[in-house]
């Protein structure tokens, strides 16, 4: 049993193009954080929200958390090759973090 | 600084095998942390320590084990390996200098483990 489910779990798309990804959960979340992980290697950590309705950008990116703490985005705009990767959400609950189902990403130049 | 190292990078056995992980944390890092990443269950938590102690653990068999040294190097171990425990194992390092919940965690490349 996932706690996050991500959609869509796959996206191809154009570069320039924008785009959107969802992480849902039933469960509240003190905070949340989103991964990029590219083949071969681990996550990295992009970016942690904390309080309900946040938003945070990250140059093309971003980020929102929702009012109840239970789910959040990630949008970007004018996507590059670049931006190709495994992208997880993370949720802390208690003392540890429950990823996201992950959404794999391709940006065709 | 270096960043976190696994080793091995890969990794095949058999049914039945036992097999030890290894994982040297960022220096400074006191807090390590295991993940368990398959296609169909993606990101799933192990375990974690701190300063040589287990603080947290996920819901995972007894057959998964770790510990931690003095010098904060871990090692995860599975016994008696099942087809199911095929998968990436990644192990992160954190510096616990952040408020609980801001906590960067970093990530190493992972091991992948085939068992046959």
């Amino acid at each position: 049993t996932q706690l996050l489910e991500q959609s869509p779990q796959f996206l191809s798309i154009q570069e320039g193009e924008n785009l959107t990804v969802y992480c849902n959960s039933s469960s509240v979340f003190s905070s949340l954080q989103w991964y990029r992980q590219e083949p071969g290697e681990g996550p990295v950590l992009l970016v942690t929200v904390v309080t309900g309705g946040e938003v945070k950008k990250l140059k093309r990116l971003t980020f929102q958390f929702g009012d109840a703490r239970k789910d959040s985005s990630l949008h970007i705009t004018a996507a590059q090759p670049g931006d190709t990767g495994l992208y997880l959400c993370a949720g802390r609950t208690g003392n540890q973090f429950y990823f996201g189902t992950g959404t794999s990403l391709t940006v065709i130049p | 600084k270096a960043g976190v190292t696994q080793t091995p990078r890969y990794l095949i056995k058999t049914r039945g095998q036992q097999v030890t992980l290894s994982c040297s944390p960022i220096s400074g890092h006191r807090s390590v942390s295991w993940y368990q990443q398959t296609p169909g269950q993606g990101l799933q938590f192990l375990f974690e320590y701190f300063s040589e102690t287990q603080r947290n653990k996920g819901n995972f068999p007894g057959r998964f084990s770790g510990r931690q040294f003095s010098n904060s190097r871990s090692e995860m171990n599975v016994s008696t390996l099942e087809l199911g425990d095929s998968a990436l194992y990644l192990c992160a390092s954190s510096g616990n200098v952040a408020p609980r919940g801001y906590e960067t965690q970093y990530f190493g490349p992972g091991t992948r483990l085939l068992v046959l």
